[in-house]
């Protein structure tokens, strides 16, 4: 199948600091790419949702300007969390669909800890 | 009318057992139905999916069943291992309108396969 990754895998950072999230698809282009987070063992909850080349579709209760998405190629799509608090603090997880949109190839997450 | 309930929250068996999730949904405009397997700290992996045309669908040891009139669906894994121990997640996606393309994800069931 194909294949989604993620860098970095984990992240600590301080009270304040910006944090980048990379999602890649190795193996396909991603016409659209989907933003997620989880908080422990309870479902993924959809962020945002992001077709290349154009402005992120953020979900009601996103803040735009908090997590800023970029999906500048059909490779790569980005999550950068500003001025990260320790109630960002939670499992993000990226997915990637082609053109087909029924599938949804989820990346191996990014465990963000904000101290 | 987006939302998929997911039951039980939680499910032991024991090896070599029969592990049943169940799964409702409303909206009427879904048209994929996929199963994801989490593994703790890995994001969601695609197991099987059936489309409402379908009544049945198997893979292997896990097997969907999928009742249209009854709005429902669910997995059954067959011969449980304790390698199956995971999160599932049933999900739907609708086909058209303003969501096309969004995963709309169960509550998740933690699955305990005992040796």
């Amino acid at each position: 199948g194909a294949v989604v990754s993620q860098h970095p895998s984990r992240v600590i950072c301080k009270s304040g600091t910006s944090v980048k999230i990379e999602c890649r698809s190795l193996d396909f282009q991603a016409t659209t790419m989907f933003w997620y987070r989880q908080f422990p063992k309870k479902s993924l909850m959809l962020m945002a949702t992001s077709n290349e080349g154009s402005k992120a579709t953020y979900e009601q209760g996103v803040e735009k300007d908090k997590f800023l998405i970029n999906h500048a190629s059909l490779t790569l799509s980005t999550l950068t969390v500003t001025s990260a608090h320790p109630e960002d603090s939670s499992f993000y997880i990226c997915s990637a669909s082609d053109d087909s949109y029924n599938e949804q190839f989820f990346g191996p997450g990014t465990r963000l800890t904000v101290l | 009318q987006q939302q998929v309930k997911q039951s039980p929250q939680s499910l032991i068996v024991q090896k070599g057992g029969i592990s049943i999730i169940n799964c409702a949904y409303e909206n009427t405009a879904f048209d994929y139905f996929p199963w994801y397997q989490q593994f703790p700290g890995k994001g969601p992996a695609l197991l099987i999916a059936i489309r409402p045309d379908v009544s049945e669908k198997k893979e292997g040891r896990f097997t969907i069943s999928f009742n249209k009139s009854a709005k429902q669906f669910s997995l059954h894994i067959m011969d449980s291992q304790p390698g199956d121990s995971a999160t599932y997640f049933c999900a739907a996606i609708n086909a058209g309108g303003t969501s096309y393309g969004k995963l709309t994800f169960g509550q998740g069931t933690i699955l305990t396969v005992h040796p």
